[in-house]
């Protein structure tokens, strides 16, 4: 299998504070990983990819010093969302990928929200 | 943006009826994969497409991608109630996946 965990699945916080929310392949080795932002309706948005062991790759638009991403080892890659306001508030999600093939296989999804 | 047009944006069926979705692109890519998505929760793999003409079957699924590469299709045979969600098409290009709009399933009592 291809299992993918996300932790947690809901967070409120306040605004001005700092989130991290976590991405765990439970099976297997990710030697990518991926984080999306979705909004209500809508398909997924891109944020940026991480390699492990590299700096991640931010797509354009998305702050790399507002969404920390960290990918220290094959299984693990969190996102904190620093500072953060209203309009942070989402459905994040993480996906992981093995090395050599291209299906990306998806956490179930936090849902943010900054009050 | 996003480059894939995917279709219907949503669609409302009967139970036991037949559904099919597209995907089409300007441009080619290498690999097609079908999600489905529910409420809450993160997309899920269905059908992977890796060579142009490929036709593959996951079930009552069966997907097929396009032999110009630009596009893909998914059925759906003898909908049932858990089929519900939406369905997004992703076609591979380099690293990253490019996404469809989704396509809303809905199903009728």
């Amino acid at each position: 299998g291809a299992v993918v965990s996300q932790h947690p699945s809901r967070v409120i916080c306040k605004s001005g504070t700092s989130v991290k929310i976590e991405c765990r392949s439970l099976d297997f080795q990710a030697t990518t990983m991926f984080w999306y932002r979705q909004f209500p309706k809508k398909s997924l948005m891109l944020m940026a990819t991480s390699n492990e062991g590299s700096k991640a790759t931010y797509e354009q638009g998305v702050e790399k010093d507002k969404f920390l991403i960290n990918h220290a080892s094959l299984t693990l890659s969190t996102l904190t969302v620093t500072s953060a306001h209203p309009e942070d508030s989402s459905f994040y999600i993480c996906s992981a990928r093995r090395q050599g093939v291209y299906e990306q296989y998806f956490g179930p999804g936090t849902r943010l929200t900054v009050t | 943006g996003q480059q894939l047009n995917q279709s219907p944006q949503s669609m409302f069926i009967q139970e036991g009826e037949d559904v099919s979705m597209n995907c089409t692109s300007s441009s080619i890519f290498n690999t097609w994969l079908w999600y489905k998505q529910e409420p809450g929760e993160g997309p899920v793999l269905l059908i992977a497409l890796y060579k142009a003409g490929e036709l593959t079957s996951n079930g009552r699924l069966t997907a097929q991608f396009g032999i110009t590469r630009k596009d893909s299709f998914l059925n759906i045979s003898a909908s049932i109630p858990s089929d519900v969600g939406i369905y997004f098409c992703a076609g591979q290009r380099g690293d990253q996946l490019i996404w469809g709009a989704g396509t809303k399933l809905i199903i009728k009592p």
